[in-house]
């Protein structure tokens, strides 16, 4: 596709639902990243995809939260029993190559409101 | 691990005017620094990046530098415009990870006509 796409924009959970947010990365690209973005400040990573693999899940915030990317396209963000601090913004982005000095492109995100 | 400061946090100018963000990282073996420009609600925005094998790059009226000796590096905007209003982003690369981005806490640029 011409950009990533995230689905959906926005989602409205009460506490202790589960939710599943969508990624579609740029066609190809093989680094497939997860943000999370709280209000007015800078996105924080959470964890990272090589094609199918997940190479790197350091900064997910809680064993609550699940990503998967099992064909090395699509990739799905899962969090069980939201909590209120889930609410925020999750990135996607993706990057052609898997080297750490290439540019990455982001997706709109989707807004994440726990009540 | 890596952590990213970025200062101003907020910055307003007059239209046609110069801006400069800066920013200091603290790991010697970060090699990539991206800006990103986000608007509100929208997504953040690749505009220019610097690998360490240079100094400089400039992009039309925007310019980024980097000090590695000194850890930090500089967005230039020359001749701003009212749509250059926006949060702007450095970042750079975690050391020794696959790519994760350290954001800093981003820096409001408004330009007034």
């Amino acid at each position: 596709g011409a950009g990533v796409s995230q689905s959906p924009r926005y989602k409205v959970a009460k506490r202790g639902q589960d939710v599943a947010l969508r990624c579609d990365p740029i066609s190809g690209h093989v680094s497939l990243f997860w943000y999370q973005q709280a209000l007015g400040q800078g996105p924080e990573f959470l964890t990272y995809f090589q094609n199918e693999a997940q190479l790197d899940k350091s900064g997910l915030p809680s064993d609550r939260f699940f990503a998967e990317r099992p064909e090395g396209s699509v990739s799905t963000l899962k969090i069980q029993r939201t909590q209120q601090e889930d609410s925020a913004v999750y990135l996607c982005a993706s990057s052609l190559l898997p080297y750490s000095n290439q540019p990455q492109h982001f997706g709109d995100g989707t807004r994440l409101s726990i009540l | 691990g890596e952590n990213v400061e970025q200062h101003p946090s907020t910055l307003s100018v007059q239209e046609g005017d110069s801006a400069v963000i800066k920013c200091t990282y603290s790991d010697s073996a970060s090699n990539y620094f991206p800006w990103y420009k986000q608007e509100l609600g929208k997504r953040p925005q690749l505009i220019i990046d610097i690998r360490s094998n240079v100094g400089e790059k400039k992009d039309q009226r925007i310019a980024v530098t980097l000090n590695k000796t000194a850890k930090h590096f500089s967005l230039h905007i020359t001749e701003t415009q009212p749509e250059d209003s926006a949060v702007y982003f450095c970042a750079a690369i975690q050391g020794g990870s696959q790519g994760n981005l350290i954001f800093g806490k981003g820096t409001k640029l408004s330009v007034k006509p």
